[in-house]
């Protein structure tokens, strides 16, 4: 079935610095979500895209769904403590696995001790 | 509005013994789902419904049932619990295909 592949699996930050992180496919999505989830919640969504190319902001997160629509990517800028989480990219490709989102596997956001 | 709440938040079931996990939308959704998320191994789908008296298997539906009888809720069945199914479960619900789910805050389920 359809993968994605998200990276890096978990990363360290310290406030202040920008993150990036990206998710790719070899498969052709029609759509692009990023989401975040806090310790002991369920992920929220940060970010929807809907066309290829299509560069989005939501305050200090920008994404962008890549040209090939094979891939997308997430940065944060000047990231904070509570920017602390796991971020889930998604897909949908409306000719396949019945039209429902596919997950990567996340990124771990902590903070460097 | 609540979104999407799920019942229990926390359960603790020995073998073999069943149980229901409830998920109730106020959004007026036609899509719900079940996922469960293992470390590792991100968020499977267990199954899905498309709307009301509707459900179809997910990527992982083995050991599971659904029914959706109302609309705005989708309840998640363990007919003879297992370790394996210790996992965290998570509801979702969206209006359309291609849009974003609001998710639960997730029921935390550990077999022993």
């Amino acid at each position: 079935g359809q993968q994605l592949n998200q990276s890096p699996q978990s990363m360290f930050i310290q406030e202040g610095e920008d993150v990036s992180m990206n998710c790719t496919s070899s498969s052709i999505f029609n759509t692009w979500l990023w989401y975040k989830q806090d310790p002991g919640e369920g992920p929220v969504l940060l970010i929807a895209l809907y066309k290829a190319g299509e560069l989005t902001s939501n305050g200090r997160l920008t994404a962008q769904f890549g040209i090939t629509r094979k891939d997308s990517f997430l940065n944060i800028s000047a990231s904070i403590p509570s920017d602390v989480g796991i971020y889930f990219c998604a897909g949908l490709n409306y000719g396949g696995s019945q039209g429902n989102l596919i997950f990567g596997k996340g990124t771990k956001l902590s903070v460097k001790p | 509005n609540a979104g999407v709440t799920q019942t229990p938040k926390f359960r603790v079931l020995k073998t073999g013994q069943s149980m229901t996990l409830l998920c109730a939308q106020d959004m007026n959704h036609e899509y719900m789902y079940w996922y469960r998320q293992d470390p590792g191994m991100g968020l499977r789908l267990i199954h899905y419904s498309v709307g009301e008296g509707t459900t179809a298997k997910g990527e992982v539906p083995d050991g599971y049932n659904v029914s959706r009888l109302k609309k705005q809720n989708f309840l998640l069945g363990l007919e003879s619990a297992a370790p394996s199914q210790t996992s965290v479960y998570f509801c979702a619900s969206t209006r359309r295909q291609g849009h974003g789910y609001t998710f639960g805050s997730g029921t935390r389920l550990t077999v022993v």
